[in-house]
């Protein structure tokens, strides 16, 4: 089983819809969660950090629940500028400091 | 915020020549910095860690005589491909975390596409 697991897609979305994606990661060690967004050939760049108690930047809601191991990113009111890939990014602190990336979620706001 | 600059963006080699990748961080130190691959349509992987002053550790799979890490100061890392083939072109990107203010998230470099031809 993958670190980090993520829908590939690709997720077809109207302009104007909400969308949502999950992430889901197997090792309890993991402190830190993100979410990053990847444009074609371009290098990630972060979205947001995602904490427990939940976290809001403008249309973008993140979410972690720890029990369940699993994040969400939640896009409201699409913009044709949100097609890229989301990149969900565990990072393990400690002895073995490391991000592990997820494969990605395309997602293609359509007009 | 953290600044990572990496160069060269792009590079078109010969098979069995060597590539080298600089990346830097501008404006802080790094202890650590991360390579990472990613082929089209892919993920981005991670191939190994960077430590200054000390080896760098190989994720499994990577070979350490192919792709030569040296992290020789506290703002440079460098990437060489040694005997560069084919399957090796591919997207390689750094990243380093700027440890002052507590951060979290990390930093990427812009990437190199190497084309090995």
């Amino acid at each position: 089983r993958k670190e980090v697991e993520q829908d590939p897609g690709p997720f077809n979305v109207p302009e104007g819809a909400t969308v949502a994606f999950n992430c889901t990661y197997s090792n309890s060690a993991s402190q830190s969660f993100f979410w990053y967004r990847q444009d074609c050939r371009k290098e990630p760049k972060l979205l947001m950090s995602v904490y427990s108690s939940g976290n809001e930047d403008g249309r973008f809601t993140a979410q972690l629940n720890r029990a369940s191991q699993y994040i969400s990113l939640l896009i409201r009111d699409s913009k044709l500028s949100d097609s890229a890939t989301y990149l969900c990014v565990v990072n393990r602190r400690g002895r073995d400091d490391k991000i592990i990336f997820g494969k990605g979620t395309r997602l293609h706001i359509l007009p | 915020g953290a600044v990572v600059s990496q160069h060269p963006s792009w590079v078109i080699c010969k098979s069995g020549t060597s590539v080298k990748i600089e990346c830097r961080s501008l404006d802080f130190q790094a202890t650590t910095m991360f390579w990472y691959r990613q082929f089209p349509k892919q993920s981005l992987m991670l191939m190994a860690t960077s430590n200054e002053g000390s080896k760098a550790t190989y994720e499994q799979g990577v070979e350490k005589d192919k792709f030569l890490i040296n992290h020789a100061s506290l703002t440079l890392s460098t990437l060489t491909v040694t005997s560069a083939h084919p399957e090796d072109s591919s997207f390689y990107i750094c990243s380093a975390r700027d440890p002052r203010v507590g951060s979290t998230d990390y930093t990427f470099g812009s990437g190199t596409r190497l084309t090995v031809v």
